[in-house]
């Protein structure tokens, strides 16, 4: 069975703190996925990543960052939190070398920012 | 452990055929459920459902939720190929109202196949 996990179910943070989220899945696969989840916004890409060292802006990549130096490894980088950026964060992969729409999805991080 | 299990895993119909996706699931402090159809790199979002017994709509798709069976169904009436798509359901979890959820598990998918 694919496992997708992410570091932390729950986080607070301060407004202006470098924020870490690490995402890890242990199947090979070659796409991963950063979302976020808000009440009535259903799910948002942030940044996607086909391939190690390479990354593309998904539709609200503003505020965030990404790195993903191994395969099985994908951070989300929130380099100065705000309070806006609270939100359920899910990270996903998926097998296919190109976008494949079969996503395995993470648990979820809950991130608050005060 | 919240679970979410999603059947069929995958279904093949001819244009202009009616389905139905189900969703059943075992969470504790569930707050909604959703439906998401996925086709590129972002699934779209089809429905939130909160109450049981209310049937939400678009279109040709409608979805209701039975909180006492701990299930929700999918409709599509009249399919397209354009239909053809992962439809992702996923559960919310929570202790308190207003605000996020704490929580989101998501099933594994049905991916529905409509051939012309």
């Amino acid at each position: 069975d694919v496992k997708v996990t992410q570091s932390s179910r729950y986080l607070v943070k301060r407004t202006g703190e470098k924020v870490f989220l690490e995402c890890v899945q242990d199947m090979d696969h070659e796409n991963m996925f950063w979302y976020r989840q808000d009440p009535g916004l259903g799910l948002r890409l942030i940044y996607f990543s086909y391939d190690v060292k390479m990354k593309e802006k998904g539709d609200i990549p503003e505020g965030y960052s990404v790195s993903r130096e191994k395969k099985e490894r994908f951070s989300l980088i929130l380099e100065s939190a705000s309070t806006n950026q609270t939100s359920m964060y899910l990270c996903a992969s998926s097998p296919d070398r190109f976008l494949s729409y079969e996503q395995y999805f993470g648990p979820g991080t809950r991130l608050t920012v005060t | 452990e919240d679970k979410v299990v999603q059947s069929p895993l995958s279904l093949v119909v001819h244009e202009g055929d009616t389905v139905t996706l189900n969703c059943s699931y075992e969470v504790t402090n569930f707050r909604s459920l959703l439906w998401y159809k996925q086709e590129k790199k972002a699934p779209t979002f089809l429905f939130m459902l909160t109450s049981s017994g209310i049937e939400k709509k678009s279109g040709r798709l409608s979805s209701i939720l039975d909180k006492k069976e701990l299930f929700s169904i999918l409709n599509i009436t009249a399919t397209q190929t354009g239909d053809s798509a992962v439809y992702l359901c996923a559960v919310e979890v929570g202790l308190y109202s207003g605000g996020g959820a704490d929580g989101l598990t998501f099933g594994k998918g049905t991916h529905l196949i409509i051939q012309p």
